[in-house]
C-alpha cells in the first residue's frame, strides 16, 4: 500500500529555533499534500495544503509566515516551524493525496514538536 | 462549513462487548466518510471508507455505516478486545478540494 514517511519523529528544541519537517510518498506522486496539527486530546485541524509547484493555501487563522511550506518535487512537502515557541509544541501530521487511490489521503506517523 | 462531531467522547467497556461510536456531520454533501484508529502519539491508520454511494462496509469485526441523508455514520466493534483500545476519528471528505473534516474523536478503552 502506498507510504507517506515523515520525518522526524520527534523534536525537542529551544525556543527561538526554526525546525524543519519533511512528509514524502515514497511510492506514488502527490501532487497535493496536507499539514495538520493536533493538540493533546483534540482531533486534528487543517494547517495548510500544500501543492506541487505552488504557493501553499493556509487555513483561516494559520500564520503563513510562522508555518513556512515547501512543496517543491511531487513526494516531498516540507514545513518549516520559524522562531519557534513554547506555544507551538504539538503533534503535527502531514497527509499526502494519493488520486490514484480509493484512500483520498495516506498520513504521515506524526512528528512530536516540544519548545523548551 | 463542514463540523463533524462524534459521540461519546470516551468510552470504556470490558472485553468481549459490542459497542457503537457515533459521528455526525453537517454538511451532507461529502464525498466520502471515513474511519479511522490512532494510538497515543502515534499517525493515523485508516479503518474503513464509505464512498457516498454506499451504505456500509465491512472488515472483519469493524462494520460502518453511512446515512447522508441524516448526516450520521456509525462504527460498529464487534466482540472488543483490549488490543482495540485507541482513539477512533472519523473524517468526512470533501469533494472538491479533497480536505478532511476530522470529527474530535472517541477514546476507546476494553478493559481484560
Amino acid at each position: 500500500g502506498a507510504v507517506v514517511s515523515q520525518h522526524p519523529s520527534r523534536v525537542i528544541c529551544k525556543s527561538g529555533t526554526s525546525v524543519k519537517i519533511e512528509c514524502r510518498s515514497l511510492d506514488f506522486q502527490a501532487t497535493t499534500m496536507f499539514w495538520y496539527r493536533q493538540f493533546p486530546k483534540q482531533s486534528l485541524m487543517l494547517m495548510a495544503t500544500s501543492n506541487e509547484g505552488s504557493k501553499a493555501t493556509y487555513e483561516q487563522g494559520v500564520e503563513k509566515d510562522k508555518f513556512l511550506i515547501n512543496h517543491a518535487s511531487l513526494t516531498l512537502s516540507t514545513l518549516t516551524v520559524t522562531s519557534a515557541h513554547p506555544e507551538d509544541s504539538s503533534f503535527y501530521i502531514c497527509s499526502a493525496d494519493d488520486r490514484h487511490s480509493n484512500q483520498p489521503q495516506h498520513f504521515g506517523d506524526g512528528t512530536r514538536l516540544s519548545i523548551l | 462549513k463542514q463540523e463533524v462531531t462524534q459521540i461519546p467522547a470516551a468510552l470504556s467497556v470490558p472485553e468481549g462487548e459490542n459497542l457503537v461510536l457515533n459521528c455526525s456531520f453537517t454538511d451532507s454533501a461529502i464525498y466520502n466518510l471515513q474511519w479511522f484508529r490512532q494510538d497515543p502519539g502515534k499517525g493515523l491508520t485508516s479503518l474503513l471508507l464509505i464512498q457516498s454511494s454506499q451504505r456500509e462496509q465491512t472488515s472483519g469485526r469493524l462494520n460502518a455505516s453511512l446515512d447522508k441523508s441524516s448526516g450520521r455514520s456509525t462504527l460498529y466493534i464487534a466482540a472488543s478486545q483490549p488490543g482495540d483500545s485507541a482513539t477512533y476519528l472519523c473524517a468526512a471528505l470533501r469533494g472538491s478540494a479533497r480536505q478532511l473534516t476530522f470529527g474530535s474523536g472517541t477514546q476507546l478503552t476494553v478493559l481484560p
